[in-house]
């Protein structure tokens, strides 16, 4: 398994703002990705963060908006740009190891936009 | 047709008795599937892997059915600490992009 640290654990933002996300890991990790869980839905994969280059996005999320950094095989942050109430949402931090196809999650950054 | 349907519950279930929920995929090219446990306000954790053959952990048993496309997640003796939402979890290959998340069933253990 994977020790992952995101900080900050929970925050509350004006609209119109931005906010940068850390997700630190114990251990060198093949792949890194950031999900977000809005109330009472699923989880949903923003993107893949890929090291020393740009990162993944999925449909529906550009790079504007969230823009992904991954200097090295154990850091990544997550920016939430221009935040509006609709980005209010858990945002999670997940890595799969180099030794198995298994997903581990950070704790997650809960953020509130008002 | 959703890829991954789960019944959201909530199933409300006696301390000690022996509560299943099923999930079934759409992807029959899917590979690997997994149950995560999640809490209120918590991130997801793993609960476990679905083998082909079944596996059993504790008072966990997960089973795997390709031919009907559903995985199945039995807990016996059940516990107020098993109260959470389980999330099936279904993989087509390598890397997160290929994971599909089910939107949980909601389990409470009464005393």
């Amino acid at each position: 398994s994977a020790v992952i640290s995101q900080k900050p654990s929970r925050d509350i933002c004006q609209r119109g703002t931005s906010l940068t996300i850390q997700c630190q890991v114990d251990s060198q990790v093949t792949m890194m990705f950031w999900y977000r869980q809005q109330p009472g839905q699923s989880l949903t994969l923003i993107a893949t963060a890929n090291q020393g280059s740009e990162a993944t996005y999925e449909s529906g999320f550009v790079i504007d908006k969230f823009p992904i950094s991954r200097p090295n095989l154990t850091f990544s942050t997550l920016t939430v740009s221009n935040m509006s109430p609709e980005d209010s949402s858990i945002y999670l931090c997940s890595v799969e190891t180099v030794s198995g196809n298994t997903i581990y999650f950070g704790e997650g950054s809960w953020l509130t936009v008002v | 047709r959703k890829e991954v349907e789960q019944d959201p519950g909530p199933f409300n279930v006696p301390e000690g008795a022996t509560v299943a929920f099923n999930c079934t995929y759409s992807n029959s090219a899917s590979q690997s599937f997994f149950w995560y446990r999640q809490d209120c306000r918590k991130e997801p954790k793993l609960l476990m892997s679905v083998y082909s053959s079944g596996n059993e952990d504790g008072r966990f048993t997960a089973q795997l059915n390709r031919a009907s496309q559903y995985i199945s997640l039995l807990i016996r003796d059940s516990k107020l600490s098993d109260s959470a939402t389980y999330l099936c979890v279904v993989k087509q290959g390598g890397g997160a992009d290929g994971l599909t998340f089910g939107k949980g069933t909601h389990l409470i253990i009464q005393p």
